[in-house]
């Protein structure tokens, strides 16, 4: 079955500090992938996303993500956090067949000014 | 352009009991997806529903039941209700007609069952 891991659950940070949050899919075909944010008290918003072309995808916000296909990776990247980054992240792949998300469990990002 | 929305905001039943769960999908879209996110989790698919028919099933109970109407909005059912039904439920809409079906999701329910 398709899966989508995050490997850090909970990341603190001061400000100014650089981010990278780990994905993983399973999915070896087509892929489609996501990067969610939730910001407290907020619904879900796209942050970015990557379908086909250049591997390193710009999102909102200075967020950046880059698809590794060896790797099957979709990492998040901000170089300098702010403390309005404080959110739930949540990766997430289309599945093959019909279009369902498959999220990940989520990391928790604290960012401390 | 009018968001996705979700009613009602939060709602308290006791196990056994059955819920109703509505959503308006954005303007302009075709299709809604429902996910349900339990408390530390990432959202899990239930259903999707495309042209007013179940398009998609994720691993759910048949006790999880949906509608869709013509002008898109939807409902999910819940019946006989459990202590682990307790969760966020998350409404998404998406047009068939955008590549990757792009999903926007509305602000939730919070359902905690007692």
């Amino acid at each position: 079955a398709q899966s989508v891991s995050q490997h850090n659950h909970h990341v603190i940070l001061s400000e100014a500090a650089s981010l990278e949050l780990g994905c993983n899919y399973s999915y070896g075909g087509t892929v489609n992938l996501f990067w969610y944010v939730q910001y407290p008290g907020q619904h879900l918003q796209l942050l970015l996303k990557y379908f086909s072309g250049d591997p390193l995808v710009k999102g909102i916000k200075g967020f950046e993500a880059e698809f590794i296909k060896s790797k099957f990776s979709f990492n998040l990247r901000k170089p300098s956090v702010q403390w309005s980054d404080t959110a739930e992240y949540f990766c997430a792949e289309i599945s093959g067949g019909y279009n369902k998300l498959i999220f990940g469990a989520g990391t928790r990002l604290a960012v401390h000014p | 352009e009018t968001g996705v929305t979700q009613s009602p905001t939060h709602l308290i039943k006791t196990r056994g009991q059955q819920v109703t769960l509505r959503c308006s999908s954005q303007s302009g879209h075709n299709t809604v997806s429902w996910y349900q996110q339990a408390l530390g989790q990432g959202p899990q698919f239930i259903f999707q529903y495309y042209r007013e028919e179940e398009n998609g099933r994720g691993n759910f109970p048949p006790r999880f039941s949906g509608l869709q109407f013509p002008n898109y909005s939807s409902e999910l059912n819940v019946n006989a209700l459990e202590l682990d039904d307790s969760a966020l439920y998350l409404c998404a809409s998406s047009s068939s007609r955008t590549r990757g079906n792009e999903q926007f999701f509305g602000p939730g329910t919070r359902l905690t069952v007692l």
